[in-house]
């Protein structure tokens, strides 16, 4: 089935640095879509990206889609405290639409 | 407009017994998708409802039963429970002719001992 790994698992900034993650879909995504989960909390939904090649910027937040639609990044610029929590990418199973797979999720924590 | 609202918060069941976790989607949501998330991992697709009927299921046992109501609130059943099935188990509703965009509640909280 299909599979979505993030990279890296766990990552730990200082405040004010930048912080990257990247998606890796084994198969090809007719979109993807990015999550937020603060700790003890619930996934609210981010952005959505459809085109190949397709980058959208949210204020600090950069997302790209890769070319082959295969692969996506979040970057982060000038990381805040209320940036912490575990960033999931999902995409839509090829099989169907209404199956979403999420990625391994990368933690982020952030020091003050 | 409330959004997703789950019930109960958090529950406690001892192995071998039976669970029924409830699902009210966002206002104007027609479709409720369920997800387990185990500790430290990300959400796992359960299945999904729309237009009361089972669209499509990830890779769950038969021990684990859905339903829609007319109103597109839905119920999660869970029988014959393992240990393994401790887990945050979240609803999310979506409107069908949208672009995927799930709308999460705050998750039911099952242990299981």
């Amino acid at each position: 089935g299909q599979q979505v790994m993030q990279i890296p698992q766990y990552q730990h900034v200082q405040e004010g640095e930048d912080f990257t993650t990247y998606c890796n879909s084994s198969t090809t995504l007719s979109n993807i879509q990015w999550y937020k989960q603060r700790p003890g909390g619930h996934p609210v939904f981010l952005i959505q990206l459809v085109k190949s090649g397709e980058v959208k910027k949210q204020k600090r937040l950069t997302f790209q889609f890769g070319e082959a639609k295969k692969n996506s990044s979040l970057h982060i610029t000038a990381t805040q405290t209320t940036d912490v929590g575990t960033y999931f990418c999902a995409g839509p199973d090829s099989g169907g639409y209404q199956k979403v797979t999420f990625g391994t999720g990368t933690k982020l924590q952030v020091i003050p | 407009d409330a959004g997703v609202t789950q019930s109960p918060t958090h529950l406690i069941k001892t192995r071998g017994q039976q669970v029924t976790l409830r699902c009210s989607p966002k206002s104007g949501h027609d479709t409720v998708s369920w997800y387990q998330q185990a500790l430290g991992q990300g959400p796992q697709f359960i299945f999904q409802y729309y237009e009361e009927e089972e669209r499509q299921r990830g890779n769950f046992p038969d021990r684990f039963s859905g339903h829609q109501f007319p109103n597109y609130s839905s119920e999660l059943n869970v029988n014959a429970l393992l240990l393994g099935d401790s887990a945050l188990y979240l609803c999310a509703s979506s409107q069908e002719h949208s672009t995927n965009e799930q709308f999460f509640g705050p998750g039911t909280r099952l242990t299981v001992l």
